[in-house]
């Protein structure tokens, strides 16, 4: 079936630098979502993402989170900087349309880990 | 808050026996809340199992069964005979008519046995 693609899979790196986890979605899909999963916990929305601009997003994407798509590449999460609590593993997923509730397609997670 | 709590796992059972996978819902800020099953299987990212949208209905998918049940606030996932191949991570989830928010549960790993 369709599938996800996130690069890096693991990542590790020291508390106040910069991390981008990319992920490459399903080819003609137009909604793409950030989730966020601390070990041990839910899995919880961060952002979601249509025509080049951010639709929704919660009170877990903090100031230091940005989100892009230039020119249809890679959907990016950008942390910076990082804090010892961004350690997670972060779940990029994309949706053909809004109609079609719940029809996500997930990538299999990229984990972060600030040391 | 909007919420969703399922059977803690892992749960482990034999080839060809039935399951049942608990979900119960608590849906406050949205007015119809469409309930999912969704599945990770190994090496793999989640994908969507089925999708209840209107209360008492069920949904299937690959011998799996949920019924929306609304006076228990439930969508408890259901298998006649499970097969090795079951073996995954399922998520029971909440969402409203769009997909700008869902609500996963912990996940239930799902273990089967030969």
């Amino acid at each position: 079936g369709p599938k996800v693609l996130q690069i890096p899979s693991h990542q590790i790196i020291d508390m106040g630098q910069m991390v981008t986890l990319n992920c490459d979605p399903v080819s003609n899909h137009l909604y793409f979502y950030w989730y966020k999963q601390i070990l041990g916990q839910q899995m919880e929305f961060l952002v979601n993402f249509y025509n080049g601009k951010v639709m929704e997003k919660s009170k877990l994407f903090k100031d230091q989170f940005s989100v892009e798509r230039p020119d249809g590449s890679y959907f990016t999460l950008k942390i910076q900087p990082t804090a010892l609590e961004d350690s997670a593993v972060y779940f990029c997923a994309s949706s053909p349309r809004q109609g079609n509730t719940g029809q996500l397609y997930f990538g299999e997670g990229s984990k972060l880990t600030v040391l | 808050g909007d919420s969703v709590t399922q059977t803690e796992g892992p749960v482990t059972v034999s080839e060809s026996e039935s399951l049942i996978i608990n979900c119960t819902y608590s849906a406050t800020s949205i007015a119809y809340p469409n309930l999912f099953w969704y599945v990770r299987y190994p090496g793999e990212g989640l994908q969507l199992l089925l999708k209840v949208i209107t209360a008492g209905q069920k949904g299937s998918s690959r011998g799996f069964e949920a019924t929306y049940n609304k006076e228990t606030t439930s969508f408890h996932l259901q298998k006649a005979s499970v097969q090795e191949s079951d073996s995954a991570v399922y998520y029971c989830a909440l969402g409203g008519n769009s997909n700008n928010r869902i609500f996963f549960g912990d996940g239930t790993q799902l273990v089967v046995k030969p």
